[in-house]
C-alpha cells in the first residue's frame, strides 16, 4: 500500500544541469500533481495532470517541463537548474478534490 | 495576488488548550475548503474539509467553522495534544469547475507545549 512514492528523496545538482524527478501512484487516480513548498511560500502548483497524456501549467511552470506518459507515473523535468529551484517537490494525486490529495514524502532539491 | 490567506505564520499553545488556526480567502469563487497537516520531513497529510453549503464539519478532536459572508474559516483543534505540532496548511478549490487544483496558504506552525 505505497501510496504516491517519489524518487530521489535528496539531491545536489550544479547550475545548469538537468535531471528527471519521479513520480508514482499506486490508486488509480485519475489526477496529479507537482508542488514546491519553499520557507514562507507554502505550496505553489508547478503543474499538473488531469489524465495520462495530459498536463497543464500551474501557478509557478517557468523552467520545469512534465510527462504523463503512463496513468500511474506523473515525471518533473528540470532542463538547465538554476538556484532558484532549490526546493522541495511535493508530488500528489487525487481521484477528485472532494477526497484531498495524497502526498508523497517529498523530494529535497539544492542547485549549487 | 494571494487569494488563500494564512496570516499568523506560527502559533503556540499549551497542551490540553483550544488551538484555532485562521484561514481567509479572496475568490468569491471558492466553495469547497480543506486543512492539511505537515510534519517535518514527511508530505501534507489531508485533515478535514469543509463545503460552502456548511458552516461547520466535525471529526473528532478537529472541528472547521465558515463563514462565507466574511470569507473566513478556522480550524479548532480541543483538546491540544503535543502530537498536533505541525505546519497546518488551509486549502480551497472552485468545486463547480470540476477538479481545479487546490490552491493552498502559506501555513501556520502549530507548537503544542507540554
Amino acid at each position: 500500500n505505497a501510496g504516491v512514492t517519489q524518487t530521489p528523496k535528496f539531491r545536489v545538482l550544479k547550475t545548469g544541469q538537468s535531471m528527471t524527478l519521479l513520480c508514482a501512484q499506486d490508486m488509480n487516480h485519475e489526477y496529479m500533481y507537482w508542488y514546491r513548498q519553499d520557507p514562507g511560500m507554502g505550496l505553489r502548483l508547478i503543474h499538473y495532470s488531469v489524465g495520462e497524456g495530459t498536463t497543464a501549467k500551474g501557478e509557478v511552470p517557468d523552467g520545469y517541463n512534465v510527462s504523463r506518459l503512463k496513468k500511474q507515473n506523473f515525471l518533473l523535468g528540470l532542463e538547465s537548474a538554476a538556484p532558484s529551484q532549490t526546493s522541495v517537490y511535493f508530488c500528489a494525486s487525487s481521484y477528485t478534490v472532494f477526497e484531498g490529495y495524497t502526498f508523497g514524502s517529498g523530494t529535497r532539491l539544492t542547485v549549487v | 495576488d494571494q487569494q488563500v490567506k494564512q496570516n499568523s505564520p506560527s502559533l503556540s499553545v499549551q497542551e490540553g488548550r483550544i488551538s484555532i488556526l485562521n484561514c481567509d480567502y479572496t475568490n468569491s469563487m471558492f466553495d469547497y475548503f480543506l486543512w492539511y497537516k505537515k510534519y517535518p520531513a514527511e508530505g501534507p497529510t489531508f485533515l478535514i474539509s469543509i463545503s460552502s453549503i456548511k458552516d461547520k464539519n466535525e471529526d473528532g478532536r478537529f472541528t472547521v467553522f465558515l463563514n462565507k459572508s466574511a470569507k473566513h474559516l478556522s480550524l479548532h483543534i480541543v483538546p491540544s495534544q503535543p502530537g498536533d505540532s505541525a505546519v497546518y496548511f488551509c486549502a480551497a478549490s472552485p468545486i463547480g469547475s470540476g477538479n481545479t487544483p487546490l490552491v493552498f496558504g502559506k501555513g501556520t506552525r502549530l507548537s503544542v507545549i507540554a
